[in-house]
């Protein structure tokens, strides 16, 4: 199994290029997310996913939009990007069963918006 | 003030030093995740736990729900466990999600 997978590992973008962060996890699980990491901070959810069909917003959404494509595919899109919105993106997943919350993470994006 | 508090922010410690890591939360939890950070940036899980303590090789997590608060403890440090240590509350209110403290950057010395 290959876990958690994102694509690219790397971006530079010019202010307001779009691009779509791709994620994708073969465990079978329901719950997927998107999160950012900025120096200092915490992980911030930027959305996830309860289920295919479904998505929600986070602590910090705007600027961004995603599309649960299906059960494995949970992808990030930046519209019109910013500065602010250079920073180190993780996908992650979870089980959702009663047991085990426990979250799994792709290796990370690092994206820097100029 | 946050919702997760790590402390230290920045731990250095010489090799085979037992190292203690300290989070601090204020809302009602389902479970606390403890994770590492490597230096190349990939985030990997250690340990999950709702109650009492958990044991993984060197590493060990306790919890204290009353008390809202949970250490890792690293027992026989090596320059290896260099990373950042980051504690996640799961916290259930109508959904599931996490919060997640600023982390703890450790260096262990050779």
């Amino acid at each position: 199994n290959a876990g958690v997978t994102q694509t690219p590992k790397f971006q530079v973008l010019k202010t307001g290029q779009s691009m779509t962060l791709q994620c994708a996890q073969d465990m079978n699980h329901n719950s997927m997310y998107w999160y950012r990491q900025d120096p200092g901070m915490g992980l911030r959810l930027i959305y996830y996913s309860a289920s295919e069909g479904t998505t929600d917003k986070g602590e910090v959404p705007n600027g961004y939009n995603v599309s649960r494509l299906n059960k494995r595919e949970f992808s990030l899109r930046l519209e019109s990007a910013a500065p602010s919105q250079t920073s180190v993106y993780f996908c992650a997943s979870t089980r959702d069963s009663p047991s085990s919350y426990e979250q799994y993470f792709g290796p990370g994006t690092r994206l820097t918006v100029t | 003030k946050n919702e997760v508090e790590q402390s230290p922010q920045n731990l250095t410690a010489q090799e085979g030093e037992f190292i203690t890591i300290n989070c601090s939360y204020s809302v009602g939890i389902s479970a606390l995740h403890w994770l590492q950070q490597h230096p190349g940036g990939g985030i990997v899980s250690l340990f999950m736990l709702s109650s009492g303590k958990k044991k993984h090789g060197r590493l060990i997590a306790t919890i204290n729900i009353q008390e809202k608060h949970s250490s890792l403890h690293i027992t026989a440090s090596h320059p290896r466990d260099s990373a950042v240590y980051i504690c996640a509350v799961l916290f259930t209110s109508g959904t599931y999600k996490y919060i997640f403290g600023t982390g703890t950057r450790l260096k262990v010395l050779a």
